[in-house]
């Protein structure tokens, strides 16, 4: 099956600053979202990007399908933002997505 | 528009007991999903349906569980004579199409 891997896997920033997240896919996909899971376990979602780049607020992502992977960029971090971020794909079109292993993101003031 | 509903939000159970998990989609979502987490790990899969209908339940375990979605009412997700390995996040999610917007997720502790 598909292998979604994400790096880094841990990290840790100062408030205000800016970090890259990145999702690898192993085959093509038809379907690509990233999601916030918060420190009480809800999952956020952020962006349904299965190709191109979106922008919303301090947070944008960029999808390069033919290369097979995808971007999370956070500028001004806040505490806020603290969690694990986990992409997740449909390899088949057949609406089950694949969770990616997850970057665990600590803002700290 | 409310978002997609579970209840309940936690549940323990004993060994042995049966737990039932629901999930209300959100308005005009005709998919439904379940996916199960295991402590510190990432979402995997069960089952995907829509009303009435199991589409794939690939990721489901062959033994103990069991979902519908019923005509009327939410989805149910049934877990007979739980084991400590139960214990986990259930997470709904639903769809009208392609994005999944996922549920709050049912904390399901087996003591």
């Amino acid at each position: 099956g598909i292998q979604v891997e994400q790096s880094p896997p841990d990290l840790i920033l100062q408030e205000g600053a800016n970090s890259t997240l990145r999702c690898n896919f192993s085959d093509s996909v038809n379907n690509l979202q990233w999601f916030h899971q918060n420190p009480w376990g809800q999952l956020i979602n952020l962006f349904y990007i299965p190709s191109g780049t979106k922008q919303n607020g301090r947070l944008s992502a960029t999808t390069v399908a033919t290369e097979r992977y995808s971007l999370l960029y956070i500028s001004s971090s806040q505490t806020t933002d603290s969690g694990v971020y986990f992409c997740a794909v449909d390899p088949g079109g057949f609406q089950k997505l694949v969770f990616g292993t997850g970057t665990r993101l600590l803002v700290s003031p | 528009n409310a978002g997609v509903m579970q209840n309940p939000r936690h549940l323990v159970r004993r060994r042995g007991q049966e737990a039932r998990l629901r999930c209300s989609p959100m308005k005009g979502h005709s998919h439904v999903y379940w996916y199960r987490q295991l402590p510190e790990e990432g979402l995997k899969f069960m089952v995907y349906l829509q009303k009435e209908n199991i589409i794939d339940e690939s990721g489901m375990p062959k033994e103990r569980f069991s979902a519908e979605f019923p005509k009327e009412g939410p989805s149910i997700l049934r877990i007979q004579q739980v084991v400590r390995g139960d214990s986990a996040a259930y997470f709904c999610a639903s769809s009208p199409a392609s994005e999944q917007y996922f549920g709050p997720g049912t904390r399901l502790t087996v003591t």
